[in-house]
């Protein structure tokens, strides 16, 4: 597609639900990105996809957080029994193999009630 | 631990004047840097970049500064307009070639009144 897509916008959950998020990126961007975003804060790293490479998990703050992408394009983010302190922006972006910009999604907002 | 951050949370700016956001780095490693500006619910956009074998770089209308040597980064916007009202971000790459990864700050917010 022409930008990077995700999906829902708006997501409110009940505390203890599992929530999945979805992104798609640029056609033929091989690097995908997660970032968290808290109100008010910067953008906080969580997982990046390269190619067929293991992804660099280093971010995810717990092991409720997963993430996947299947065949090289969409990504999916999981959040297992979601708490209130899950409730953030989570935006996704893609890049170019050879290429550092990345080009950011509009975001899913997250909201654990 | 490494970091991104920013002088001023809030920057308000007249209608035509020029505006200068500034950001500080920590990690001296760091080879490539971006301004990302923000509106309200929509994801960062892409503005300018630099890498660390210039110190200065014009796109239109912005100008991004790089010092080394104090690890210091800014963005210049020109002729400033309601338009540029958002939140801008400075980011950093940490990690080699493909492998890139950015660091981001926690934000500036530009307003820009008449």
């Amino acid at each position: 597609g022409a930008g990077v897509s995700q999906s829902p916008s708006n997501k409110v959950t009940e505390k203890g639900k599992d929530v999945e998020l979805r992104c798609d990126p640029i056609s033929g961007h091989t690097a995908l990105y997660w970032y968290r975003q808290s109100l008010g804060q910067g953008l906080e790293f969580l997982i990046y996809f390269q190619g067929n490479s293991a992804p660099d998990k280093s971010g995810l703050p717990s092991d409720r957080f997963s993430a996947e992408r299947t065949g090289g394009s969409v990504s999916t983010l999981t959040i297992q029994r979601t708490q209130q302190e899950d409730s953030a922006v989570y935006l996704c972006a893609s890049s170019p193999h050879s290429q550092y910009g990345y080009t950011f999604g509009s975001g899913t907002r997250l909201t654990v009630v | 631990g490494e970091s991104v951050g920013l002088h001023l949370p809030t920057l308000s700016v007249q209608e035509g004047d020029n505006s200068i956001i500034n950001c500080a780095y920590s990690n001296s490693a760091s080879d490539y840097f971006i301004w990302y500006k923000q509106e309200s619910g929509k994801g960062p956009q892409f503005i300018i970049d630099i890498r660390s074998n210039m110190d200065k770089r014009q796109g239109q209308r912005v100008t991004v500064l790089l010092n080394k040597t104090v690890k210091h980064l800014s963005l210049q916007i020109a002729a400033t307009q309601p338009g540029d009202s958002a939140v801008y971000f400075c980011a950093e790459n940490i990690g080699t070639g493909t492998a890139s990864k950015l660091t981001f700050g926690t934000g500036t917010r530009l307003q820009v009144t008449l």
